[in-house]
């Protein structure tokens, strides 16, 4: 069936440092990728998104990056602040990019010490 | 983006009683908004998918009965959580899908609902 999964539950780094929160899905018909941010008691927050034709695409201090190979897709956060500090979902369109529909990963947790 | 307003923010309430969340867009008008159910330290869990002006789709194991969705108007979809239980207690998020781009969603803040 499908599936997205992160590869480690929590991630913790040093204030300043580079972040990479990983992910790996599992339908290879996907074609349209979501990172999100979530704190703690709020909704998801869009950060960045990827289409299956491109292997990378960049935002302020964060990057994506699609594996269409292996299929792998990572969030990188350049000098790492303790505002990032929050639950980190991939979410891909699978078989259902017709319906506008989801599926979410399981979610990392970034810490960010100080 | 989007501006979506979820009310309210957070609810306690009495085991059998009923419980509504309403969800609104703000700057446009939303055709598509999603329900999700988030329990702690877990992933978003779609519970059914909203369209203004027909019934809502719900996903497999998401009964439609106890968790009434309406759609009435191109600004507002409505949670009703009835004859709450214990275990229903959860954290409720909805979405809309975006204007322009229709694969992003656009999420509100959530609702945190405990049924004593």
């Amino acid at each position: 069936g499908e599936s997205v999964g992160l590869h480690l539950p929590t991630l913790s780094v040093q204030e300043g440092d580079n972040s990479i929160i990983n992910c790996a899905y599992s339908n290879s018909a996907s074609d349209y990728f979501i990172w999100y941010k979530q704190e703690s008691g709020k909704g998801p927050q869009f950060i960045i998104d990827i289409r299956s034709n491109m292997d990378k695409r960049q935002g302020q201090r964060v990057t994506v990056l699609l594996n269409k190979t292996v299929k792998h897709l990572s969030l990188q956060i350049a000098a790492t602040q303790p505002g990032d500090s929050a639950v980190y979902f991939c979410a891909e369109n699978g078989l259902t990019s017709n319906t506008g529909k989801l599926i979410f990963g399981q979610g990392t947790t970034l810490q960010v010490k100080p | 983006g989007a501006v979506v307003s979820q009310h309210p923010s957070w609810v306690i309430c009495k085991s059998g009683t009923s419980v509504k969340i309403e969800c609104r867009s703000l700057d446009f008008q939303a055709t598509t908004m999603f329900w999700y159910r988030q329990f702690p330290k877990q992933s978003l869990m779609l519970m059914a998918t909203s369209n203004e002006g027909s019934k809502a789709t719900y996903e497999q194991g998401v009964e439609k009965d106890k968790f009434l969705i309406n759609h009435a108007s191109l600004t507002l979809s409505t949670l009703t959580v009835t004859s709450a239980h214990p275990e229903d207690s959860s954290f409720y998020i909805c979405s809309l899908q975006g204007q322009l781009a229709k694969n992003i969603q656009y999420f509100g803040a959530g609702t945190r609902l405990s049924v004593l």
